[in-house]
């Protein structure tokens, strides 16, 4: 059975930081893809941040790029996610999720998601 | 960034109808668009892949079609366990971007 697990969340001040991981399992890591998606309070989802099984690049958000770093650990089965400079608007329950293929790439959908952990950035 | 517009933003309908969401997207995407089932406090579920396709275990009311840039969900007779926000997601530019969504409530 596929399972994500997400930790990592809480609360933290404006301008900090914080790192989010995933723990895999159920199903080969290093062969998906995978993405970090969240969904503010009373928001629809938003996409954040993925990476192709080898992590060798990765994508972001206009909304997190240069302040969000997506990496993962294939011999750990471990996606992350280090969150800085944060921002009251980056209040959300945070998912990470499956895509069905290995790279990050046209035809690409997300089949298994966590049940989120939530990170909450206020003073 | 390409942008997805659903409508409506929310419907309100009984247990037994026909429930169309339609998602419109900015630019062409091909028929890489995706429908997922959100329900408060669980993980989004996958519906359809592909526009067309149903994901594996996912009940047959459960339709999608397109249309150029518009994509149609549809569901043939509500139940009570589909009462939920629906999203679309397109996976033809980088990065992938969600629709608004459609809450679809008991009326």
């Amino acid at each position: 059975e596929v399972q994500l697990v997400e930790s990592g969340g809480g609360l933290v001040q404006p301008g900090g930081s914080l790192r989010l991981s995933c723990s895999a399992s159920g199903f080969t890591f290093s062969s998906y893809a995978m993405h970090w998606v969240r969904q503010a309070p009373g928001m629809g989802l938003e996409y954040v941040s993925g990476t192709p099984s080898n992590g060798g690049s990765t994508y972001y958000a206009d909304s997190v790029k240069g302040r969000f770093t997506i990496s993962r650990d294939n011999s750990k089965n471990t996606l992350y996610l280090q969150m800085s400079s944060l921002r009251a608007e980056d209040t959300a329950v945070y998912y990470c999720v499956r895509d069905r293929w290995a790279m990050v790439t046209f035809g690409g959908y997300f089949d298994y998601w966590g049940q989120g952990t939530l990170v909450t950035v206020s003073s | 960034d390409i942008r997805m517009t659903q409508s409506p933003s929310s419907l309100s309908a009984s247990v037994g109808d026909r429930v169309t969401i339609t998602c419109r997207a900015s630019q062409s995407i091909s028929n890489y668009l995706n429908w997922y089932q959100h329900k408060p406090g669980k993980a989004p579920k996958l519906l359809m892949y592909a526009a067309t396709s149903l994901q594996t275990g996912v009940p047959s009311r459960f339709s999608g079609s397109a249309s150029g840039t518009d994509f149609t969900l549809t569901i043939s007779s509500l139940q009570p366990e589909d009462f939920a926000t629906y999203y679309c997601q397109q996976s033809s530019g980088t990065p992938p971007t969600f629709g608004q969504g459609t809450k679809v409530e008991i009326k």
